[in-house]
């Protein structure tokens, strides 16, 4: 049980390139979510998923896209990369239990990006 | 002001003490969790309630809704123990503190 595979666990950008930070999980969670981890400031959430085909902004969305049309894959967008997203990112998935209640969240090891 | 308050931000130990870290919170929510960083940088989540205490090894994590108010205990700490832990409370979302270091020497 492969758990939350997140690729690649490095990357190097320059100002204003693109590209994908892949996420997929295998525990068939309908909840998925992408934070970045800033130094003193804690996971923020980027974007966040109930299920195929329904994504929704959290936090700090700003500069990223995601898309859903899986139960196992949330790819998380970057359009034109700029300095200010030099972070670590983070996938999480969980289960959402009755009423909505989501259940404990399995992170994924982490993407460490730097534009440059 | 953050929604979710952590102290200390820094704790160093001597093997074997009793440790404490603090999560404040100031909005209503469904569930609070404790999390743990790895030096290595992965996050894995060690509890999650909605009230009253859990127990899971050494660790014990406690929360008083009232007061808006979670502990989490680490009993006859360990080097192995050292790393980042972190509160993270939910209602529409996720909201995180930014976590207390902790390293435990031997």
């Amino acid at each position: 049980n492969a758990g939350v595979t997140q690729t690649p666990k490095f990357q190097v950008l320059k100002t204003g390139q693109s590209m994908t930070l892949q996420c997929a999980q295998d525990m068939n969670h309908e909840y998925m979510s992408w934070y970045r981890q800033d130094p003193g400031m804690g996971l923020r959430l980027i974007h966040y998923s109930v299920g195929a085909g329904i994504t929704d902004q959290g936090e700090v969305p700003n500069g990223y896209n995601v898309s859903r049309s899986t139960t196992e894959d949330f790819p998380l967008r970057l359009l034109s990369a700029a300095p200010s997203q030099t972070s670590v990112y983070f996938c999480a998935s969980s289960r959402v239990g009755l009423a909505g209640r989501r259940d404990i969240q399995y992170f994924g090891a982490g993407t460490r990006l730097s534009v440059l | 002001k953050n929604e979710v308050e952590q102290s200390p931000q820094n704790l160093t130990a001597q093997e074997g003490e009793f440790i404490t870290i603090n999560c404040s919170y100031s909005v209503g929510i469904s569930a609070l969790h404790w999390l743990q960083q790895h030096p290595g940088g992965g996050i894995v989540s060690l509890f999650m309630l909605s009230s009253g205490k859990k127990k899971h090894g050494r660790l014990i994590a406690t929360i008083n809704i009232q007061e808006k108010h979670s502990s989490l205990h680490i009993t006859a700490s360990h080097p192995r123990d050292s790393a980042v832990y972190i509160c993270a409370v939910r209602y529409d979302d996720m909201r995180f503190g930014a976590g207390t270091r902790l390293t435990v020497k031997p």
